[in-house]
Parts: C-alpha cells; structure tokens; sequence
C-alpha cells in the first residue's frame, strides 16, 4: 500500500523556473525521503529529513518537513532540462507508530518536465 | 564504486512461464530488498534481507514467487508461474547497517517484466 500522497501528479515548468512538490502520508515517521527517477538512472536518492527537523537544503534542492500536518514539500530552484523526471516521497516509519517494520513506502511520485 | 547491478535489464515471457531475476548489491551492504513497481505507481517492498535472512517478507505474494540470498550478497527473486499481472519493474536495492534501514537506499536499474 502506498503511504505518501504526491501532489500535483504532473507538472510542466520552463526551464529557470522553480518547482515545488508536496508529499502527505498517514503514519507518524522516523523519516522522510525523496528519490528521483528517470528512466535512463533509475531511482535515485537526493534528500533525507528527519522527523525532528524542519527543513533541509541540498544544492538546488530544498525540503521542509511539517509534522503536525503530515506533510513534506520539495523545492527544485532555478530547474534544468536534466531535472525533468518522476519524483517520490518515501517514508520510514517511526518504531512505535504500529505501522509494522521498517520499510520504505514510497508515494505515486510527481512527473515533473522541465522545457528548455 | 560500483551501484546495484541487476540483470537482466529486460524480460518478455508467456504467461505461465517461470522466470528469475538477479541482484548484486553494493560491495559490503548487508541489507537488501526487492521491490515491485507497477506503471505510474511508486515502488512496492516485497521482501528484505538482512544478510541471508529474510526479516521482512510480508508482502511477498508466496504461492508463485520466491527469492533467495545464499552467503549474504547476491540474491535471486523467482516468479513461476508468472502471470499477466506480474508485468512491472522488479527493482533491487542495498543499504548498509551502519546506517540502518531506516537511511538511504540504493537503487539498481531494475528488471522491466512483460508477461504476454
């Protein structure tokens, strides 16, 4: 079963521009992950952000975490042509949440395409 | 450093017919899973092993499939007998303890099943 939730399931953006995704999931968490996927890479992991932390930057990349709603977004700045691809949340659950072990359940991922 | 390798990269089978897939995780990572990713969804956790123990395989449907991890390193998923709703991409990922399962996965390039 799919815990997270992606929205929006698409999105087109010229190239420049900034893209945000939003990721919302059901179960309290240890942590939250986002991969991306293209089809000549494979999934590929870009960020973690754990359940005490609020937001987390990498490169071009930033995250933010908001617990209490149960949601997460990811923030691609000044996009490329190469960031157009499909990108997932994935979620670890925290040990006393009753979601059983811990596995990694990823969402339906955004497809995002970036136009040069 | 070499990534997960998996083969083979494609598989077009008859329903019915038995097939098997390979993974060789990241040098040293003791953790390994197999998940199942169906068209426009998100990966779906079949089975984890830690070392050659399966402690995770709750979602392994276990009448057709089957996977092994003999010394602890490579490992093997088989279907049989495959059938039509098994056509998806089987992706094999590693994770090493010292970070736990609870951290980054890596992701092989996966193995694309077509049962006709």
């Amino acid at each position: 079963s799919q815990q997270g939730e992606e929205d929006p399931q698409a999105l087109s953006i010229q190239e420049g521009e900034n893209a945000t995704m939003n990721c919302s999931y059901k179960t309290s968490i240890n942590n939250l992950q986002w991969y991306r996927q293209n089809s000549g890479r494979g999934l590929v992991h870009l960020i973690l952000i754990r359940s005490n932390e609020r937001e987390k930057h990498s490169g071009r990349l930033r995250v933010t975490l908001d617990t209490s709603k149960k949601s997460s977004s990811l923030l691609i700045t000044a996009s490329r042509a190469a960031d157009t691809a499909s990108y997932f949340c994935a979620t670890v659950p925290s040990a006393n949440s009753g979601a059983g072990s811990y596995q990694l359940t990823f969402g339906k991922g955004t497809k995002l395409s970036v136009i040069p | 450093e070499a990534g997960v390798v998996q083969s083979p990269r494609y598989k077009i089978i008859e329903k019915k017919q038995p097939v098997a897939f390979w993974c060789n995780p990241i040098s040293g990572h003791n953790t390994l899973y197999w998940y199942r990713q169906n068209l426009g969804q998100g990966p779906e956790l079949l089975i984890r092993y830690e070392n050659e123990e399966a402690v995770d395989d709750s979602q392994l449907p276990k009448d057709r499939f089957s996977a092994e991890r003999l010394k602890g390193v490579d490992s093997t998923l088989k279907i049989q007998p495959a059938e039509l709703g098994d056509s998806a991409v089987y992706l094999c990922a590693s994770s090493s303890r010292e970070t736990g399962s609870y951290n980054e996965q890596f992701f092989g390039p996966g193995t694309r099943l077509t049962v006709l």
